[in-house]
């Protein structure tokens, strides 16, 4: 059974609607959790980092937002996309520090 | 300030042909490395872990090993398949797991 599970697979949004993408983990627990954003053809960047339940802190402005609601959840979203935000956004999780998992991403496009 | 430098944008190879992918890294802490593969529309897969304690790892036939002289990390295959096509990247691990930084990633094509 897979243990991140990301959604939507898939989203094609326009510019200035919202935007709310999702990652949920099974089986762990507290584990820390990552948001990270990839352009296409690109590398990756580190975007939120949670270590527990109501606590985000954000490593790169882009007009995003991410929240934990529950120790097995992590929210990624905003309130007006940009053309900028599309690109491939990824959830991944850890609970030994230096071994991090990246669930299977979300491709969103923006038009 | 820290940072990791994979400068080998593409490999072609055949099939048998030995594998070698390069990193470098700059970081004033003992530094820990993760080797990433992903495939074609996936999120990437963790591949292996290297630390200066342990020097080396293996796994599914890929050995990482580290070079403290060069300040470099190497990830190499004795033979690669043509499944093993796809991008590989090095990533340095900051504050005990708090952050990752990616290299920019080598594209790896193998033909049969």
């Amino acid at each position: 059974a897979q243990t991140i599970h990301q959604w939507p697979v898939a989203e094609i949004k326009a510019v200035g609607s919202p935007l709310s993408l999702g990652c949920t983990i099974k089986g762990k627990s507290s584990p820390n959790l990552y948001w990270y954003w990839q352009a296409t053809g690109g590398t990756l960047q580190q975007l939120f980092y949670s270590i527990t339940v109501g606590q985000v802190e954000s490593v790169v402005q882009l007009n995003l937002s991410a929240s934990r609601p529950k120790d097995d959840q992590f929210i990624l979203s905003t309130e007006k996309l940009l053309l900028s935000h599309s690109g491939f956004y990824l959830c991944a999780w850890s609970l030994v520090r230096e071994e991090v998992f990246f669930g299977k991403g979300t491709r969103l496009t923006v038009v | 300030g820290d940072s990791v430098t994979q400068k080998q944008g593409q490999v072609t190879l055949s099939e048998d042909d030995f594998l070698f992918i390069n990193c470098t890294y700059s970081t004033t802490t003992y530094p820990t490395l993760l080797w990433y593969v992903q495939y074609l529309g996936q999120g990437p897969q963790l591949l292996l872990k290297v630390t200066t304690a342990n020097n080396k790892g293996i796994s599914r036939g890929f050995e990482a090993t580290y070079d403290k002289g060069t300040t470099s990390f190497h990830l190499q295959k004795a033979s690669v398949q043509e499944s093993d096509s796809a991008v590989y990247f090095c990533a340095l691990v900051l504050q005990g797991g708090r952050a990752l930084i990616f290299g920019t990633g080598t594209t790896v094509s193998v033909s049969p």
